[in-house]
């Protein structure tokens, strides 16, 4: 079956220690999103990609950083991770930007910053 | 700007009785609206989506959705609840004019009673 893959499923980190989430998708779309989504909230969009694409929210923090090596992969760099960014990272692809295409979530990377 | 407003943090019904989980949105041009539901520790998988190709959109696992631009509604219901739809609903609008991006409602979080 065609998915988003994120990997690890859990991810401990120390604090201000870098840490890099990935995730991959077999769909073949153009757009892949980052999403921090903290206990009983929203998903909130950091950035995404259409194509190589990159496009960044306006409140994202710069500690956030994200690379698109191929279409297949997207991944999500934390470079010195607080408490504050402990969270589950999700992502998501869709076939188009600006349009009715929905958004294809993998199961996310829960992150814990010790 | 659009948004969406979910009304009611937490519904709990009775196992058969009717879902009702209400949505508003604000965009100043005609939305993509979405349903989508969270099951813990996992991704958002889409429910149903408005288009404009109807105003009653039918969905997966029973659930529907109405498109009522007059009272700028997108209420989700189900006429009889499961056990297994226990679950967090995010209601999110995506606008015509809109670059890829996708905002989602603060969430329902939905119980069941036996």
């Amino acid at each position: 079956d065609a998915m988003v893959i994120q990997n690890p499923r859990y991810q401990v980190t120390q604090f201000g220690k870098p840490v890099t989430l990935s995730c991959s998708q077999t769909l073949n779309h153009n757009v892949m999103y980052w999403y921090q989504q903290k206990s009983s909230q929203a998903p909130k969009l950091l950035f995404h990609y259409y194509d190589k694409d990159f496009n960044n929210e306006a409140d994202t923090p710069d500690n956030f950083q994200s690379r698109r090596p191929n279409t297949s992969f997207c991944f999500l760099d934390i470079r010195s991770p607080g408490l504050g960014d402990a969270a589950m990272y999700l992502c998501a692809t869709s076939s188009e930007q600006g349009s009715n295409s929905p958004l294809h979530f993998g199961n996310g990377t829960r992150l814990t910053v010790t | 700007a659009q948004s969406v407003t979910q009304l009611g943090s937490h519904v709990s019904v009775s196992e058969g009785a009717l879902v009702l989980l209400r949505c508003n949105y604000s965009s100043s041009v005609p939305p993509y609206l979405f349903w989508y539901v969270q099951y813990p520790n996992q991704g958002l998988q889409l429910l149903l989506k408005y288009t404009s190709a109807a105003t009653l959109v039918k969905g997966i696992n029973g659930f529907e959705a109405e498109f009522k631009k007059s009272e700028t509604s997108f209420h989700l219901t189900k006429p009889s609840a499961h056990m297994s739809d226990a679950a967090e609903y995010f209601c999110a609008v995506n606008a015509y004019s809109s670059a890829s991006k996708i905002i989602f409602g603060s969430g329902t979080r939905l119980s069941i009673r036996p």
